[in-house]
């Protein structure tokens, strides 16, 4: 399953499936970006990063994709598992401040 | 051992009342944060601390009051609470390297409730 970020919040998929969650970010100044995976009542937990110089980067059953040209970045999450249901934010952090900035959150249910 | 650490995990009170969340975090961090997340779960800053000094302060209302008696602590005060405060109040802590900020790490939240 996919979903598009601000236009889709929401994304189910059945376990075992590959997830892609997208996000569009804001500012072309933004040299490093996380992903962030929040579950219910927890804080945001650190997923994957990956830094403007960078195309493609893989942790365990997730990759991470930025493409600088369209300022986008995805979550590929493999064989997506129930634990794996959240809300995922992806965020970025403008070179000047370290301030990090949020996108909107999309949550990903899936359904055994 | 919790690294970022926020009490009280949930807090209820009423319109026009005063109260504080406090946070630690054992990370040896230099900088600390206040993140609010409102009931469409949109996280935003407030607050930023590098070392017990402000670094940056959002468009908040001046209710807020951020405090910082030295790195490992960051606490937040609100003064004259109304019903547009309820929310989930996140802190966090980040590592100074190489001229930016890595290594965030978030605190469990504080959902505030003004009744």
């Amino acid at each position: 399953g996919e979903s598009v970020g601000l236009h889709l919040p929401t994304l189910s998929v059945q376990e075992g499936d590959n997830s892609i969650i997208n996000c569009a970010y804001s500012n072309s100044a933004s040299d490093y970006f996380i992903w962030y995976k929040q579950e219910s009542g927890k804080g945001p937990q650190f997923i994957i990063d990956i830094r403007s110089n960078m195309d493609k980067r893989q942790g365990q059953r997730v990759t991470v994709l930025l493409n600088k040209t369209v300022k986008h970045l995805s979550l590929q999450i493999a064989a997506t598992q129930p634990g794996d249901s959240a809300v995922y934010f992806c965020a970025e952090i403008r070179n000047q401040g370290g301030k990090l900035i949020f996108g909107q959150g999309t949550e990903l249910s899936v359904k055994p | 051992d919790t690294a970022v650490s926020q009490t009280p995990k949930y807090l209820v009170t009423q319109m026009g009342n005063d109260k504080s969340i406090k946070c630690e975090q054992n990370l040896g961090h230099d900088t600390m944060y206040w993140y609010k997340q409102d009931s469409k779960k949109f996280l935003k800053i407030m607050f930023s601390y590098n070392n017990k000094e402000l670094i940056i302060n959002e468009t908040v209302p001046n209710r807020f009051s951020p405090k910082s008696p030295d790195k490992a602590h960051l606490n937040l005060h609100i003064n004259s609470l109304e019903l547009g405060d309820s929310a989930v109040y996140f802190c966090a802590s980040s590592q100074e390297w190489a001229g930016g900020n890595y290594g965030y790490t978030f605190g469990s939240g504080t959902r505030l409730t003004v009744v």
